[in-house]
């Protein structure tokens, strides 16, 4: 079965100050994989996915997120990050096989940022 | 578009009772989804549906928790007896299939059992 690891439990950080966050998932075979977003007291809303073709994957908001498929990896960026953007991320990953249609979620990151 | 709808939004109950949360689907959306979140055990996927049918239900926690989907435009999540450490939130989430889409999330229900 799949699972996804994602590295920091809380990142802080200033307005304007740039973003990764870690996201790696375990399986071996073809993968879709998401970001979700969860702002507080909401329910989860999609940033971006990827499914196929440019592992640059650009999303909403100015988010951005890489699949290296060698590291198992997704990790999610921003150059710049905004107060609005203080929530908690999920990196998600849908496999095939007898996981179909299933989505297997990380534990989440909350991000802080501060004005 | 109403999006994923689900009722009620808060549910407040004793432990032995009976819980029912409910879910409308988007329409079109043919599959179907119960997630349970925890500050212990983050985002866990109960049960799924496709077309109606129960896909996989390996993630329902115990016999006292049981999903139905009578249509395709409803679905219930049923604890009975429900117990304190079923506190939580229940999303619900619909997608077109179960192939390469996204799931879009309800708002969810927060439970507390005391």
């Amino acid at each position: 079965a799949q699972s996804v690891s994602q590295h920091n439990h809380h990142v802080i950080l200033s307005e304007a100050a740039s973003l990764e966050l870690g996201c790696n998932y375990s399986y071996g075979g073809t993968v879709n994989l998401f970001w979700y977003v969860q702002y507080p007291g909401q329910h989860l809303q999609l940033l971006l996915k990827y499914f196929s073709g440019d592992p640059l994957v650009k999303g909403i908001k100015g988010f951005e997120a890489e699949f290296i498929k060698s590291k198992f990896s997704f990790n999610l960026r921003k150059p710049s990050v905004q107060w609005s953007d203080t929530a908690e991320y999920f990196c998600a990953v849908k496999a095939g096989g007898t996981s179909y249609g299933k989505l297997t979620f990380g534990q989440g990151t909350i991000l802080t940022v501060h004005p | 578009d109403a999006g994923v709808i689900q009722s009620p939004r808060h549910e407040v109950t004793e432990m032995g009772q009976e819980v029912t949360l409910r879910c409308k689907p988007i329409s079109g959306h043919n599959s179907l989804f119960w997630y349970r979140q925890t500050m212990m055990r983050g985002l866990e996927l109960l049960i799924y549906f496709n077309n109606n049918v129960p896909i996989d239900d390996s993630g329902m926690p115990e016999d006292r928790f049981s999903a139905k989907m009578p249509n395709a435009s409803f679905s219930t999540l049923k604890i009975q007896p429900s117990e304190p450490r079923d506190s939580a939130v229940y999303f619900c989430a619909s997608s077109l299939g179960l192939s390469s889409y996204e799931q879009y999330f309800g708002p969810g229900t927060r439970l507390t059992v005391t």
